[in-house]
């Protein structure tokens, strides 16, 4: 059975400080890895993919992808209330389909 | 709005009943998509859909059946559903299923079913 794992939280962070989020995955031919924010009562949407080892920026996100220890995280930088979501960490099976992980649920403190 | 049109955004039936869900992308996409999204659960792919041929069941009860006219169009016909069916539905779509879906998929806001 091939996993996602993520914590569930809810993980508490002030307001202007770095928030980590961590995912594990278990298959090991996963090659495409993705990040996506969803609000309370709506979808799921896409904020960060990854395909290679290392860091990916874009603008205050940062994904982080470590292929040799099956993990990938995301880094908010300068949290704000509204990053204040749930997360989900999706990576591509052997078949290409998603495999999603139960999403982290994060709230930024004023 | 995202693209991806669904209907209705809630929906209460009781267990003997027939309702449908339906989902509308003006993206161009390819595939389709169906999810159940459960409480503190990962989303569970139900359906897939690749230039309107289905691709994916993944062991999906016979009573929940798609329906997908075209490669624009996709419903989920429901009968006899349980309680434990009450969930989120969301419908998604993406260019190519098979890809590795650079821009990832698009969702739809998601059928809020109760089932009682």
């Amino acid at each position: 059975q091939k996993e996602v794992e993520q914590n569930s939280g809810p993980l508490s962070v002030p307001e202007g400080a770095i928030a980590s989020l961590n995912c594990t995955y278990s298959d090991r031919g996963s090659q495409s890895f993705f990040w996506y924010r969803q609000y309370s009562g709506k979808s799921p949407e896409l904020i960060m993919s990854i395909y290679s080892n290392g860091d990916k920026e874009d603008g205050r996100f940062t994904a982080q992808l470590n292929k040799a220890s099956q993990y990938v995280s995301l880094l908010i930088r300068d949290s704000q209330p509204s990053d204040s979501a749930t997360y989900l960490c999706a990576v591509t099976g052997s078949n290409y389909q998603l495999i999603w992980g139960a999403g982290t649920k994060l709230i930024i403190k004023p | 709005e995202t693209g991806v049109t669904q209907t209705p955004r809630h929906l209460v039936m009781g267990m003997t009943n027939k309702k449908s869900l339906k989902c509308e992308q003006h993206l161009g996409h390819n595939a389709m998509y169906w999810y159940k999204q459960s409480a503190k659960k990962p989303l569970e792919l139900m359906f897939v859909y690749n230039f309107k041929e289905q691709t994916e069941n993944n062991s999906v009860p016979s009573r929940f059946s798609p329906e997908c006219p075209n490669s624009s169009h996709l419903f989920l016909h429901l009968h006899t559903l349980q309680p434990e069916d009450s969930a989120l539905y969301l419908c998604a779509s993406s260019q190519d299923p098979g890809l590795t879906v650079d821009h990832g998929y698009t969702f739809g806001s998601g059928t809020r079913l109760t089932v009682v």
